[in-house]
């Protein structure tokens, strides 16, 4: 099936470092999401794309769509403490019924103060 | 208001028997997904449903799982013959429609002993 290739696996950074991780596809997708999941929870969507080249901020991040609907990268500016968790990237292939999403292997994400 | 609930939040049971696991989705959510993740491993979708009906139902690995939502609210995942292999934690999401956000419950953490 359709696989997401996220990386790195894990990022250890200080506290007020900025953070960029990607996502990448074989495959054309048509919408890019990326949610966050704390240990015991379910994921929770931080960011939805829908249209090739499409950056989007919501607070301290930034995600963007691809040029070539085949990647995906979030940035997180300034971390704090509560960034801690791991992020996943998810999105729905071009032809695919857009309620079965495909996620990424996600992105632990640790902070030291 | 509520969110997605998920019961129980934890299931142990031995090899081959049979279970049952339960959501409550959000009051209104017309779609419903079930996802089936593995430890280190973002959610795979088992299956969705639009209403009473399952829209999309490609990705239960086999004959033994089984869902139905048959008021159009609640739904229950239902797995026969565990195995040791079907330990995972299993999550609910609903949303308004099929193509808005998901919102997903806690899980259901099952341990096939």
């Amino acid at each position: 099936g359709q696989q997401l290739n996220q990386s790195p696996q894990s990022m250890f950074i200080q506290e007020g470092e900025d953070v960029s991780m990607n996502c990448t596809s074989s495959s054309i997708f048509n919408t890019w999401l990326w949610y966050k999941q704390d240990p015991g929870e379910g994921p929770v969507l931080l960011i939805a794309l829908y249209k090739a080249g499409e950056l989007t901020s919501n607070g301290r991040l930034t995600a963007q769509f691809g040029i070539t609907r085949k990647d995906s990268f979030l940035n997180i500016s300034a971390s704090i403490p509560s960034d801690v968790g791991i992020y996943f990237c998810a999105g729905h292939p071009l032809n695919t019924n857009a309620g079965k999403s495909t996620f990424g292997d996600g992105t632990t994400l640790t902070v030291k103060p | 208001g509520a969110g997605v609930s998920q019961t129980p939040s934890n299931k142990v049971t031995e090899k081959g028997k049979y279970v049952e696991l339960r959501c409550d989705p959000i009051s209104g959510h017309t779609a419903l997904y079930w996802y089936r993740q593995s430890l280190g491993q973002g959610p795979e979708f088992l299956i969705y449903f639009q209403g009473t009906g399952a829209a999309d139902d490609s990705g239960l690995p086999n004959d033994r799982f089984f869902a139905v939502r048959p008021e159009g609210s609640v739904s229950t995942l239902k797995i026969q013959r565990t195995e040791r292999g079907d330990s995972a934690v299993y999550l609910c999401a609903s949303s308004p429609a099929r193509d808005n956000e998901q919102f997903f419950g806690p899980g259901t953490r099952l341990t096939v002993l």
